[in-house]
């Protein structure tokens, strides 16, 4: 079975600080894809990443960057200089790629920027 | 973008009323998807649907739930006899043709309220 641990609950920090949320998985398959996605205070899922478990090459996208670490299982997310508008709940997700084809979420950590 | 289209964004109905919630998924996709999330806590999967019928359910999704595909384009989920814990943000997703979900498309959601 799979499962994803997003240890931190809720993190607050001042606006313009770096502030990484931690993810955690655990899966039995060799193959799989990992996600994070963002859920704004309006409610619907913004897709941020996916990331293949053939690749372990950190992908740095504006302020955002992941950090991929198969030997941990982890798939850390970074926000470098963090602004009120990155407010939301975060969600790491995993999904085999063979057999069952359902994501599997983590609990979500709430990230709240402070002006 | 293509975008996966939920109606009604918020719905509220009695307890033991039946609800139908309905999705319009990409038009050149296969799959499709019902993920529930209840306030405060992580996106659960509760079916996936292919080639008309449904390839795998979660533990959620019992007697009460059903899936349907009536034309084309739409995909609706019914809840027959709506309870209290039914109440829940209901996302729809679809993935592309490959049949593999590198990347699920999400509606917005419907939000559903049974009092």
């Amino acid at each position: 079975a799979q499962k994803v641990t997003q240890a931190q609950t809720e993190i607050s920090v001042v606006e313009k600080e770096d502030v990484t949320l931690d993810c955690v998985y655990e899966t039995r398959d060799t193959t799989y894809y990992l996600f994070w996605y963002k859920q704004p205070p309006s409610g619907e899922l913004v897709f941020l990443i996916r990331r293949n478990s053939f690749d372990e090459q950190n992908e740095i996208s504006g302020r955002y960057s992941w950090n991929f670490q198969k030997s941990t299982s982890s798939f850390n997310f970074t926000i470098t200089a963090s602004q009120v508008v990155d407010s939301a709940v975060y969600f790491c997700a995993l999904i085999r790629i063979q057999g069952a084809q359902k994501l599997v979420f983590g609990q979500g950590t709430r990230l709240t920027i402070n002006p | 973008e293509p975008e996966v289209t939920q109606t009604p964004s918020h719905q509220v109905t009695q307890m033991g009323q039946e609800v139908i919630l309905r999705c319009v998924p990409i038009s050149n996709h296969l799959y499709f998807y019902w993920y529930r999330q209840i306030l405060g806590q992580k996106v659960e999967f509760l079916v996936s649907f292919y080639n008309n019928e449904i390839s795998e359910k979660s533990e959620i999704f019992d007697d009460q739930f059903s899936v349907e595909r009536p034309d084309g384009s739409n995909f609706t989920l019914k809840i027959r006899s709506t309870k209290l814990e039914d109440s829940a943000m209901y996302f729809c997703a679809s993935s592309d043709t490959t049949g593999k979900p590198e990347k699920l498309f999400f509606g917005s959601g419907t939000q559903l309220s049974v009092l």
